[in-house]
């Protein structure tokens, strides 16, 4: 049975910080990753999707890579600005797509 | 619209009374998908569709029925529900089963 875990489940950071949020997971058999981000009380919004043929993708501000053989992801956000606060979830199809497990989340705080 | 859209968005609803949640994408997706989202629990799968037909149940009770009467529309009927059940409840589409997902602003369900 997959496992996603994100670590930390909070982070505070001041403005302008570069910073990693972990994703790992226990089934390497992954079809993909997606990153997601979820302002309270919202639905989720699609960051980035990393097929588990490719090692990373890259979009703006934001980078994650996917290291399957140690069952991790990270997703870097260069530059952080106050907008960024949020819930970034990562989420992990397996099985050649049959099963979606979600991490808990990271709940982020870009503070002035 | 673009996107997908969920109706309604906030549900207050007694354990005895009957009522259903429509989403709707206009993305020309072939998959589309129910989550339940728990306070303090990952995001959990519920349903699958791929090309209007059920290809996942995720052991979910029966209380909750989908219907998925053509690529574009999915609804959850629900009766007779538990004030565990109260959640928010999202939709999400992809261009196939097990592609990137995109997701409604979810219906808020509080059951009394």
């Amino acid at each position: 049975k997959q496992e996603v875990t994100q670590i930390p489940a909070a982070l505070s950071v001041p403005e302008g910080e570069n910073l990693v949020l972990n994703c790992s997971f226990t089934d390497s058999a992954i079809y993909n990753l997606q990153w997601f981000r979820q302002d309270p009380g919202k639905g989720l919004t699609s960051l980035l999707l990393i097929q588990s043929s490719q090692r990373e993708q890259t979009s703006g501000r934001l980078n994650a890579s996917l290291d399957k053989s140690s069952g991790r992801s990270t997703l870097y956000i260069a530059a952080s600005q106050p907008g960024d606060s949020a819930t970034y979830l990562c989420a992990a199809w397996t099985g050649g797509g049959n099963k979606l497990t979600f991490g808990t989340g990271t709940q982020l705080k870009v503070e002035l | 619209e673009t996107g997908v859209t969920q109706t309604p968005r906030h549900l207050v609803m007694g354990m005895t009374n009957k009522k259903s949640l429509k989403c709707e994408q206009h993305l020309g997706h072939n998959a589309m998908y129910w989550y339940k989202q728990s306070a303090k629990k990952p995001l959990e799968l519920m349903f699958v569709y791929s090309l209007e037909e059920r290809v996942e149940n995720n052991s979910v009770p029966s209380r909750f029925s989908p219907e998925c009467p053509n690529s574009s529309h999915l609804f959850l009927h629900l009766h007779t529900l538990q004030p565990e059940d109260s959640a928010l409840y999202l939709c999400a589409s992809s261009q196939d089963w097990g592609g990137e997902q995109y997701f409604g602003p979810g219906t808020r369900l509080t059951v009394t």
